[in-house]
């Protein structure tokens, strides 16, 4: 069973409005994800650390979004200003280092912009 | 551009029988290809997961099957029960797994009692 902490699970916002949601990675776990699934099951990779530095990020992550994993506190994904598409289920996952490591993923904050 | 490709999107099968999820990627250089299973309401969870050193993993009723000349892989549900109704999906990532991983689109199934 995961571990992986997701808070709130869901989340209403205007649009414009900042949105902001956080996930405790699974104790131990170096490595955290975000993605973003959509009402049509689609993942979108967003961005992804290991301990407190970025990894990758797409570039719509670069734009409107904004995610950190400062130590010792709650990794956090923000939307500056949302619009209607940001709305989705968005999924943060952690894991171990090395090969054949299992992510694991948290039951996901459920993002509606109205 | 969708790297990794899955069929079929729906998918119903009657208790008892083998179901067939069926995926395809792009990039030759994916060496790890796990399969999630989620059900509503819930996070995707790992299934199995395979490497191209083999051509074949099994776990109890899950099988992969992986074909990497074609670059394509499956999973078999034997014995397919009500309670494997869910939405499954492929992905595949290169060998350090601080790397994304790529899912596909996933495919619902649906098992009939």
């Amino acid at each position: 069973n995961s571990k992986v902490i997701q808070t709130p699970r869901y989340l209403v916002k205007g649009q414009g409005q900042k949105a902001k949601m956080r996930c405790i990675p699974e104790k131990g776990h170096p490595v955290v994800f975000w993605y973003q699934q959509n009402k049509n099951n689609e993942f979108k990779f967003l961005i992804n650390f290991q301990n407190q530095e970025v990894l990758q990020q797409i570039d719509m992550t670069e734009k409107r979004f904004s995610a950190e994993c400062p130590s010792n506190s709650p990794c956090s994904l923000e939307i500056q200003s949302s619009e209607a598409g940001d709305s989705a289920l968005y999924l943060c996952a952690s894991s171990l280092l090395g090969k054949d490591t299992e992510v694991f993923f948290g039951k996901g904050t459920r993002l509606t912009v109205v | 551009q969708q790297q990794v490709r899955q069929s079929p999107q729906s998918l119903t099968v009657w208790e008892g029988e083998t179901a067939i999820l069926n995926c395809s990627y792009e990039d030759s250089t994916f060496d790890y290809f796990p399969w999630y299973h989620q059900f509503p309401g819930e996070s995707p969870a790992l299934l199995i997961a395979i490497r191209p050193v083999s051509n074949k993993k099994e776990d109890g009723r899950f099988t992969i099957f992986f074909n990497k000349r074609e670059k394509k892989f499956s999973l078999h549900i034997a014995d397919s029960q009500p309670g494997d109704s869910a939405t499954y999906f492929c992905a595949a990532s290169h060998s350090s797994n601080t790397n994304k991983v790529v899912f596909g689109t996933g495919t619902r199934l649906q098992v009939l009692p």
